[in-house]
């Protein structure tokens, strides 16, 4: 069975730098894929990266970047350059064929 | 705009009585799913479908039932035999039947709660 780990429960960072929340995963599969999402206080879930498990590089989408190692099954989500919106939510999500399961998430308040 | 349509946004059921949540896409996406989120926690799996008029139990598919007799509806049924149905729902869908790099398109989500 597929189990995802996101240890803080909510995470604090001043505005304008960096924070990395963190993600363990655990499965026997050799493939699949790891997703970040964003879920603001409206509810909607907001589709952030993608890292497949045969991917040789980590993901990056604008100033959002992850740290896969896949030895340590940890999929970390980088923020960079901090920003007040970037309040909410976030879940890390694994697949291994079509069916996404999530984590607990973190919720990160930016601090201005 | 495609997107995916739930509704209503708001629901009100009272113990004993079954209650349809509607979801449609008009993204030509062949998979759906639903979610279950409770607060403060992390959305868990109740149903899926990755084609018309097939379907599979999630995680948490006891006391909930679903139909796919089109490609762009997937509504969702909870059953009296559901003993907490106070929660967040959300449907999305995807592209095609397997693992896409593009995630789930999701939708805005109906909050249930029983009364």
């Amino acid at each position: 069975a597929q189990k995802i780990t996101q240890t803080q429960p909510g995470m604090f960072v001043q505005e304008k730098e960096a924070v990395t929340l963190d993600c363990t995963y655990d499965t026997s599969d050799p493939s699949y894929g790891l997703f970040w999402y964003k879920q603001p206080s409206s509810g909607e879930m907001i589709f952030l990266i993608y890292q497949g498990s045969y991917d040789q590089q980590n993901a990056t989408e604008g100033r959002y970047s992850l740290n896969f190692q896949k030895a340590r099954k940890s999929a970390n989500l980088v923020i960079s350059a901090s920003q007040l919106g970037d309040s909410a939510m976030y879940f890390c999500a694994m697949s291994r064929d079509n069916d996404m399961r999530f984590g607990a998430g973190t919720r990160l308040t930016v601090k201005p | 705009d495609g997107g995916i349509t739930q509704s209503p946004k708001y629901l009100f059921r009272k113990e004993g009585q079954n209650v349809t949540l509607s979801c449609e896409q008009n993204l030509n996406h062949d998979a759906m799913y639903w979610y279950r989120q409770d607060p403060g926690q992390g959305l868990r799996l109740i149903y899926y479908s990755q084609i018309v008029n097939d379907f599979q139990k999630g995680d948490i598919a006891e006391g909930y039932s679903v139909s796919r007799e089109k490609k762009e509806s997937f509504p969702l049924t909870v059953t009296s035999a559901q003993k907490n149905p106070t929660a967040f729902y959300l449907c999305a869908s995807s592209i095609g039947q397997r693992r896409t790099r593009n995630g789930y398109t999701f939708g805005s989500g109906t909050r249930l709660t029983v009364v």
